[in-house]
């Protein structure tokens, strides 16, 4: 099946700072999406980007689906913003969405 | 917007029990989901539902079982509960594939103890 690695694993940002996260996967996909979950355990839908570029305050993300990689960007950092930060896939043939291991982003005062 | 609710955000059981999750979504999905996550191995897909009274096992089905006797309602199910089975419970909804590639939604989550 559909393989999704994401890099880095841990991330530590003083507030302010910008950061990249990266989504590779394996196949071609036709749903991308990145989540946040936060301390609590909810997943909050942040982009849905099988393709393109998407902003949405100062998050904004890009897929680039024939280079099978996409990125979140993460601008002005704040506390709020520390959690996990997951994409997940669905490739062209299954119902099934795969997860990658996902983010872990600390924001520091 | 969509409406994934899970029924329970803390359960705590006992060892042995039959243990019902409970998820409703409000938009009509084909698509139903539960994923359950423990720390360092992300989230797992334990089943998913396309249809009422249809389901396919995902990547670790074992000990559980599910429900799908309406389309807006899929039910996880411990069957004797255990130890191991202590995790994070998601459950999640998408329109069909044939439709169109929407976004999955996801519940706030079930965190069960089982003692």
């Amino acid at each position: 099946g559909i393989q999704v690695e994401q890099s880095p694993p841990d991330l530590i940002l003083q507030e302010g700072a910008n950061s990249t996260l990266r989504c590779n996967f394996s196949d071609s996909v036709n749903n991308l999406q990145w989540f946040h979950q936060n301390p609590w355990g909810q997943l909050i839908n942040l982009f849905y980007i099988p393709s393109g570029t998407k902003q949405n305050g100062r998050l904004s993300a890009t897929t680039v689906a024939t280079e099978r990689y996409s990125l979140l960007y993460i601008s002005s950092s704040q506390t709020t913003d520390s959690g996990v930060y997951f994409c997940a896939v669905r490739d062209n043939y299954g119902q099934n969405f795969v997860f990658g291991p996902g983010t872990r982003l600390s924001v520091l005062p | 917007d969509v409406k994934v609710t899970q029924s329970s955000r803390y359960l705590v059981k006992r060892t042995g029990e039959k243990v019902f999750l409970e998820c409703v979504q409000d938009m009509d999905h084909e698509n139903m989901f539960w994923y359950r996550q423990d720390p360092g191995l992300g989230l797992r897909l334990i089943y998913f539902s396309y249809d009422v009274k249809m389901k396919e096992k995902g990547d670790i089905p074992e000990g559980y079982s599910v429900s799908r006797e309406k389309k807006e309602r899929f039910s996880l199910i411990l069957e004797s509960a255990s130890t191991n089975q202590t995790s994070m419970y998601l459950c999640a909804s998408t329109p069909s594939l044939g439709i169109s590639n929407q976004p999955q939604h996801f519940g706030d989550g079930t965190r069960l103890s089982i003692l």
